[in-house]
């Protein structure tokens, strides 16, 4: 089946800790994307990546890292450095980066900070 | 102002009834404009795309596009109970890069 992984489902981290949260995709896309949603927020860009070894922060990236080592890999870090990191991630994919870019998503990972 | 507005509060639509949704955006150079459905809990999914003035159709879904007026609306007809869902408003600016800008979405409620 094609499709966008995300794991884990559920992520606990407790102050200070960084945490890395993966995204898999099989679709063949180029582009990849991660946002954040909180409760009754839109979606809000973290990171996005055009091509392999190649990724752009987004509007609230400070806190956050990531890396494009393979074209089916996105996997973002949540550092200690991220103040309010509780929310949905959600791992997205498109398969060019121009203008008509369907973006699909993964199903997210929703972390707590304890 | 705001990239994408969704200015509406939760809308309930008895069942068979049409749904309307109405999204602003503000960037006028905007090239593609998406809807998506998300169900409490879950990710959401792409229901429709639109990239031309006018109208696009799919099964229920109508989008509708005015470049004009820079707005974008979704028409569900024959609302059901699985329509239940909060929908997100897209908007491709152009800012030369292939961002995605969201509204924060409207909830419908389809009674039965």
């Amino acid at each position: 089946d094609g499709g966008i992984t995300q794991s884990p489902k559920y992520l606990f981290r407790k102050e200070g800790q960084n945490v890395t949260l993966s995204c898999e995709q099989n679709l063949n896309h180029d582009a990849m994307y991660w946002y954040r949603q909180d409760p009754g927020q839109g979606l809000r860009l973290i990171y996005y990546s055009q091509i392999v070894n190649d990724f752009q922060k987004g509007d609230i990236a400070e806190g956050y890292s990531v890396s494009r080592e393979k074209k089916e890999s996105f996997p973002l870090t949540v550092t200690s450095a991220q103040k309010n990191p509780t929310a949905f991630y959600l791992c997205a994919s498109s398969l060019t980066s121009g203008h008509y870019n369907e973006q699909f998503f993964g199903p997210g990972t929703r972390l707590t900070v304890l | 102002q705001k990239e994408v507005e969704q200015n509406s509060g939760p809308l309930s639509v008895p069942e068979g009834a049409i749904a309307s949704l109405n999204c602003t955006y503000s960037d006028r150079g905007s090239q593609s404009f998406f809807w998506y459905r998300q169900y409490s809990g879950k990710s959401p999914e792409l229901i429709m795309f639109i990239y031309s003035n006018g109208d696009k159709e799919d099964g229920r879904f109508t989008a509708q596009l005015n470049k004009a007026s820079q707005y974008v609306s979704l028409l569900i007809r024959d609302s059901q109970p699985s329509d239940s869902a909060t929908y997100l408003c897209a908007v491709n600016p152009n800012y030369g890069n292939n961002r995605l800008a969201f509204g924060k979405g409207n909830q419908v409620v389809v009674i039965p």
